[in-house]
């Protein structure tokens, strides 16, 4: 019973470099959300997909591209990373609006 | 989409019940108003869910006015593990923001 997993769970990248991070979900959910945490902060949606083919921007999408590959799996893509982009990164999905986040990826970009 | 306000901080002692408000005032027809614990270095946990009047579950109680602009979280008997992070959210899916949150501290 995984829930939401995401990988990695720790990236390093310097300025300049492009990165995916994955998401999947078991749950046979809809709707799928990625999500930055800076220090200290609430969280922030950055793209969401409220079902497999679908994507929407949410409130920081600049810099930042998904893929809905398939029901299971929201990827997020950064093609070309800067110091700004240092955060947490959380993957979720949810059914009939209760959300279930997967542990986070924490990012620094050197 | 509709703004939340709630308090910043709240602290508390071990054994009470704290109770949480949230202030949502332009909240639409569809709405939902659910809450979420966040502990450092983990992912935000969905505790609980409501429309209107009262929600009650294991973890928590939701109480909701007839106007459906506030609503508060209900933690019975708070322990130190509820020191955490609760966020309020309101809408009906989609495009779904979080406010700061309330930090909640419980001492011994």
């Amino acid at each position: 019973n995984a829930g939401v997993t995401q990988t990695p769970k720790f990236q390093v990248l310097k300025t300049g470099q492009s990165m995916t991070l994955q998401c999947a979900q078991d749950m046979n959910h809809n709707s799928m959300y990625w999500y930055r945490q800076d220090p200290g902060m609430g969280l922030r949606l950055i793209y969401y997909s409220a079902s497999e083919g679908t994507t929407d921007k949410g409130e920081v999408p600049n810099g930042y591209n998904v893929s809905r590959l398939n029901k299971r799996e929201f990827s997020l893509r950064l093609e070309s990373a800067a110091p700004s982009q240092t955060s947490v990164y959380f993957c979720a999905s949810s059914e009939l609006f209760g959300y279930t986040f997967g542990s986070g990826t924490r990012l620094t970009v050197v | 989409l509709a703004k939340t306000t709630q308090p910043i901080s709240m602290d508390s002692y071990e054994g009470q019940e704290v109770n949480i408000t949230c202030s949502h005032n332009n909240i639409a027809t569809n709405d939902y108003i659910t809450w979420y614990q966040q502990f450092p270095s983990q992912g935000p946990r969905f505790i609980i869910q409501g429309y209107k009047t009262k929600v009650t579950n294991e973890v928590a109680s939701l109480f909701i006015p007839a106007d459906r602009k506030s609503s508060t979280l209900s933690l019975p008997r708070v322990s130190l593990s509820d020191t955490a992070v609760y966020y309020c959210l309101v809408g009906d899916g989609g495009d779904m923001r979080f406010g700061a949150g309330t930090r909640l501290t419980v001492k011994p």
